[in-house]
């Protein structure tokens, strides 16, 4: 079955450092979603990838889409403590609404 | 507009009784989809439901797990006769369409059996 990876597992960085999470399938993906979640809580929508070599930016956060549409990656510049939680990649593969979530990459912010 | 409710938010069943989790979908969704996330771990998909039918079930256990979404009210994620390995958090997600769309997560519920 589908298998969706996220490396590294998890990160803690200093606030302003940079932060990336990525995220590799075993299948090509007909699109990507990234969703946070913070302790205790639920998953959030952040983003949605379509196209091959997609970029798209929210402020600080950079989302690609791989060309090959079987990778995806989120960078996160001068990160502050608000971006503490876990950062989820999710793929679809056409027209199942199944989503696999990838592992997670749990990322922690410190002063 | 309401997000997607979950409840009750904390469940304690001991082991061999049964569990049900209720979910709201957002007001004009019709696709509700359950995940089950263990301690420190990712979501895994377990069941997807458009009113009145199941359209996926490729993630429910084989035996004690089944869901549903009538034509009123909420859907319903029924566990049987629970055991430890049950306890988990669950989430019920709703989009307005299947295809290529966000998914909007309830609170979840979590589960522990004692």
């Amino acid at each position: 079955g589908q298998q969706v990876m996220q490396i590294p597992q998890y990160q803690h960085v200093q606030e302003g450092e940079d932060f990336t999470t990525y995220c590799n399938s075993s299948t090509t993906l007909s699109n990507i979603q990234w969703y946070k979640q913070r302790p205790g809580g639920h998953p959030v929508f952040l983003i949605q990838l379509v196209k091959s070599g997609e970029v798209k930016k929210q402020k600080r956060l950079t989302f690609q889409f791989g060309e090959a549409k079987k990778n995806s990656s989120l960078h996160i510049t001068a990160t502050q403590t608000t971006d503490v939680g876990t950062y989820f990649c999710a793929g679809n593969t056409g027209t199942a609404s199944k989503l696999t979530f990838g592992t997670g990459t749990r990322l922690q912010v410190t002063l | 507009n309401a997000g997607v409710m979950q409840n009750p938010r904390h469940l304690v069943r001991r082991r061999g009784q049964e569990a049900r989790l209720r979910c709201s979908p957002m007001k004009g969704h019709s696709h509700v989809y359950w995940y089950r996330q263990l301690p420190e771990e990712g979501l895994k998909f377990m069941v997807y439901l458009q009113k009145e039918n199941i359209i996926d079930e490729s993630g429910m256990p084989k035996e004690r797990f089944s869901a549903e979404f009538p034509k009123e009210g909420p859907s319903i994620l029924r566990i049987q006769q629970v055991v430890r390995g049950d306890s988990a958090a669950y989430f019920c997600a709703s989009s307005p369409s299947p295809i290529v769309y966000e998914q909007y997560f309830g609170p979840g519920t979590r589960l522990t059996v004692t």
